[in-house]
């Protein structure tokens, strides 16, 4: 049963323009959203985070937009830049006693074209 | 700032066999995460300490994996006896504490069991 889906596995993006990747989640008991950029060979990197109580959240480039009716999450990111091509991993959190470990996504692996 | 530090790397073992990761958290970081990636999957969550106590280790089969948090600082992940499927990328991950905190990822060790 996945919770947190991300249905495209790649997504090909010319330099310059927005790339935008997508996420759903099923379960309602998620408040706080994350998403993480893979390098091969690397662990995830953190890149932005959202929390429930927020619809958007800004970091430079990167903007993450979450509609909590919908269950569902986007990562911006404008202008596109070669060194974004990487996996696209996104995650989430549920409060409960202290635990906090992430649910992921399968990822996106994202590919900026010159 | 240091980052998460995994040892090995790399290790390939047969079936049957027992294998031992290391890893070590920046420094200050009262929270450790050991997760799962297979081939192809996000990364799941194995167990969750802080400081030396277990949190959450819901997702860790128990009759063949254990892990160690002596100290509140180091931790081992050790699989007996690996099973082909135990074949994968195991991240560590460290936070200042639970929720809301970012968490910061080590390189991995990547196992292959033949």
């Amino acid at each position: 049963d996945q919770q947190v889906k991300q249905n495209s596995p790649s997504l090909s993006v010319q330099e310059g323009r927005i790339s935008i990747l997508n996420c759903d989640y099923t379960n309602s008991m998620f408040d706080y959203f994350l998403w993480y950029k893979k390098y091969p060979a690397e662990g995830p990197t953190f890149l932005i985070s959202i929390s429930s109580i927020k619809d958007k959240n800004e970091d430079g480039r990167f903007t993450v937009f979450l509609n909590k009716s919908a269950k569902h999450l986007s990562l911006h990111i404008v202008p596109s830049q070669p060194g974004d091509s990487a996996v696209y991993f996104c995650a989430a959190s549920a409060a409960g006693g202290g635990a906090d470990g992430l649910t992921f996504g399968k990822g996106t692996h994202l590919i900026i074209q010159p | 700032e240091a980052g998460v530090a995994q040892s090995p790397r790399y290790k390939i073992i047969e079936k049957r066999q027992s294998v031992a990761f290391w890893c070590n958290p920046i420094s200050g970081h009262a929270t450790l995460y050991w997760y799962q990636q297979i081939l192809g999957q996000g990364p799941k969550l194995l167990i969750q300490f802080q400081n030396n106590g277990v949190v959450d280790d819901s997702q860790l089969p128990k009759d063949r994996f254990s892990a160690e948090r002596l100290k509140g600082v180091d931790s081992t992940l050790k699989i007996q006896p690996a099973k082909l499927e135990d074949s994968a990328v195991y991240l560590c991950a460290s936070s200042l504490g639970p929720r809301f905190y970012e968490q910061y990822f080590g390189p991995g060790t990547r196992l292959t069991v033949t």
